[in-house]
């Protein structure tokens, strides 16, 4: 069974630093993996789809990798701002395009 | 990108009462769409997989009897929560996969208090 992780849980940084979230994942044998964005009480927003033939994808102040074969993908967030504060889910697709989400990482970005 | 909607954005009932959830894909075609539950502080929690045409896959411990789908075009699901208890007091989300890429695109979430 696929288990999804993410470390930190939560995180409290000072505006303008760079970022690294991290996620892992149990079984490598994933068709893509991505990153969410969620606000309080609201759904979730995509941020990064990678698919399992690549290596990163960029998005502005945002660069996500992914390692397959040793189940991790990172999250790059460059000059952190407010406005960043939200909760942060990655969520690897597997057969039947199911996603198995991890815990989250909790960001507040202090100005 | 692409839009999925829900209806409605949040829901005070009864206990004993059926709620009605719809999802919506408003730009894209959805031969399949998921819905999830999820509870404060946690991660989501895949309840089923609604199929066009054909019965939904539901997760272990999840009941169908309970939480029924209904996924009635290649635009809608419903999922009718029926005997609300408050224990079922939750944020459903629903979600729909577009592109050759399976991209998921994910409804707002509706709010389900159940008194």
């Amino acid at each position: 069974k696929q288990e999804v992780t993410q470390i930190p849980a939560a995180l409290s940084v000072p505006e303008g630093e760079n970022l690294v979230l991290n996620c892992s994942f149990t079984d490598s044998a994933i068709y893509n993996l991505q990153w969410f964005r969620q606000d309080p009480g609201k759904g979730l927003t995509s941020l990064l789809l990678i698919q399992s033939s690549q290596r990163e994808q960029t998005s502005g102040r945002l660069n996500a990798s992914l390692d397959k074969s040793s189940g991790r993908s990172t999250l790059y967030i460059a000059a952190s701002q407010p406005g960043d504060s939200a909760t942060y889910l990655c969520a690897v697709t597997v057969a039947g395009n199911m996603l198995t989400f991890g815990g989250g990482t909790r960001l507040m970005v202090k100005p | 990108g692409a839009v999925v909607s829900q209806h409605p954005s949040w829901v005070i009932c009864k206990s004993g009462t059926s709620v009605k959830i719809e999802c919506r894909s408003l730009d894209f075609q959805a031969t399949t769409m998921f819905w999830y539950r999820q509870f404060p502080k946690q991660s989501l929690m895949l309840m089923a997989t609604s199929n066009e045409g054909s019965k939904a896959t539901y997760e272990q411990g999840v009941e169908k009897d309970k939480f029924l789908i209904n996924h009635a075009s290649l635009t809608l699901s419903t999922l009718t929560v029926t005997s609300a208890h408050p224990e079922d007091s939750s944020f459903y989300i629903c979600s729909a996969p577009r592109g050759g890429w399976n991209e998921q695109f994910f409804g707002p979430g509706t709010r389900l208090t159940v008194l």
